[in-house]
């Protein structure tokens, strides 16, 4: 799987959007991007994926750009809950499993 | 169960130990992954299974860590002669292979916390 850049950890407040970057310059045509989040002392959780077009679903929007070497996730009012290290993967055909890097850390003020 | 269960959910053991952790995929699930991780990292792939037969086992250390899944449902991930290092939580999940490209989602579970003494 192609490698992904992430900020080590952001910060932001309550109730305020957030913006977590990825980079992913070496993508293939057949990569979709996704994304998990780790809550403290639980497993990683999906949040969303694409492919070329942006998706949203209840959780988060992804805003992927139109070279698809970055993508932004998006979530539209953090709350406490949402504070957890997010993934961003790339990920080829076939039902082999997901490579983690280190995630981005997003902490959440009240 | 809904969701993907593991067992135990924290284990302590000596060094030179034998120990096994347990994986519970959701069912339907074909196939089945294990990941280690440890404190401050990502997760670490193992193993995985398409049904019943290990598909890859290149993420697997060295020979004292061996994965079973005889019925191609439950799964089994057995550590011979512990050792400090193996220290991290062991996490398993499931998901519906055949999806097409990579749009393949896992589902975790909540992990087995292995502390080596």
């Amino acid at each position: 799987d192609a490698k992904t850049t992430q900020p080590n950890s952001m910060e932001s407040n309550e109730e305020e959007p957030v913006h977590l970057p990825c980079n992913h310059s070496t993508i293939s045509g057949t990569d979709y991007i996704h994304w998990y989040r780790q809550l403290p002392s639980q497993g990683p959780e999906y949040v969303i994926h694409g492919l070329t077009s942006n998706v949203n679903n209840r959780m988060a929007s992804l805003a992927i750009a139109e070279d698809r070497k970055s993508s932004t996730l998006i979530l539209h009012r953090a709350t406490l809950r949402d504070a957890a290290v997010y993934y961003c993967i790339l990920k080829a055909g076939g039902a082999d499993g997901l490579t983690f890097g280190k995630g981005t850390h997003l902490i959440i003020q009240p | 169960g809904a969701g993907v269960s593991q067992t135990p959910s924290n284990k302590v053991t000596e060094k030179g130990k034998y120990v096994e952790l347990r994986c519970d995929p959701i069912s339907g699930h074909t196939a089945l992954y294990w990941y280690r991780q440890s404190l401050g990292q990502g997760p670490e792939f193992l193993i995985y299974f398409q049904g019943t037969g290990a598909a890859d086992d290149s993420g697997l250390p060295n020979d004292r860590f061996f994965a079973v899944r005889p019925e191609g449902s439950v799964s089994t991930l057995k550590i011979q002669r512990t050792e400090r290092g193996d220290s991290a939580v062991y996490l398993c999940a499931s998901s519906l292979a055949g999806l097409s490209s990579g749009a393949n989602v896992l589902t975790f579970g909540a992990g087995s916390r292995l502390t080596v003494l």
